[in-house]
């Protein structure tokens, strides 16, 4: 089973930053926090992880709260090309177990809005 | 980034037939390779993990006669769907584990449609 929760859809407007929250209040330690995104009919895509500190690139920040049992994924100025299901995932950094495969949960739908 | 590819995109077959799916790591070596299945409005279910020359690891409830992988080499994996029946109808993701920086990149998906 997943071991996130993240809230079933959201709407955001065109231009705006879509904030998408994340709970994950049973991380151990050395799990990393990531971020995949699918549009429709498409394999998923990565977008960013993180261990502690707040990451931030060329397509979105995330924001881990210190006790690190939630994050917030930023998309600074969603567009119409960001609607897409988005999954937030925590894994260990290696292929040595179980506990190192992305088991995606249901994910958020989110819809950018005109 | 890393590039993964599969073959075909969309698949239609008949009832009873073998279906083969083709993964590869374009620029990239894969020691791991991951099978997803994903039905409409579901999420993405781990089938398997594969490793280059060792026999896959599948998750419980997945048939290994029925689906299977094989890892021969380390840009390539194929998923071979035997004996197809109208339920295994679904969208195949692979995704290619990168071990230096421990990352998974994902296919486009394959679309099996079986009448």
């Amino acid at each position: 089973d997943a071991k996130t929760t993240q809230p079933t859809s959201m709407d955001c407007a065109e231009g705006r930053a879509a904030n998408l929250p994340c709970n994950h209040s049973t991380i151990s330690g050395n799990e990393y926090v990531y971020w995949y995104r699918q549009i429709h009919s498409q394999g998923p895509q990565y977008i960013i992880h993180g261990l502690k500190n707040n990451e931030t690139n060329e397509m979105a920040s995330l924001i881990i709260t210190e006790d690190r049992k939630s994050s917030t994924l930023i998309l600074p100025h969603a567009t119409l090309r960001d609607t897409a299901v988005y999954y937030c995932i925590v894994r260990l950094r290696n292929y040595g177990g179980s506990q190192g495969n992305l088991i995606f949960g249901k994910g958020t739908k989110l819809s950018v809005k005109p | 980034g890393a590039v993964v590819s599969q073959h075909p995109s969309r698949v239609i077959c008949k009832s009873g037939t073998s279906v083969k799916i083709e993964c590869r790591s374009l620029d990239f070596q894969a020691t791991t390779m991951f099978w997803y299945r994903q039905f409409p409005k579901k999420s993405l279910m781990l089938m398997a993990t594969s490793n280059e020359g060792s026999k896959a690891t599948y998750e419980q409830g997945v048939e290994k006669d029925k689906f299977l992988i094989n890892h021969a080499s380390l840009t390539l994996s194929t998923l071979t769907v035997t004996s197809a029946h109208p339920e295994d109808s679904s969208f195949y993701i692979c995704s290619a584990g990168d071990h230096i920086r421990w990352e998974q990149y994902f296919g486009p998906g394959t679309r099996l449609t079986v009448t």
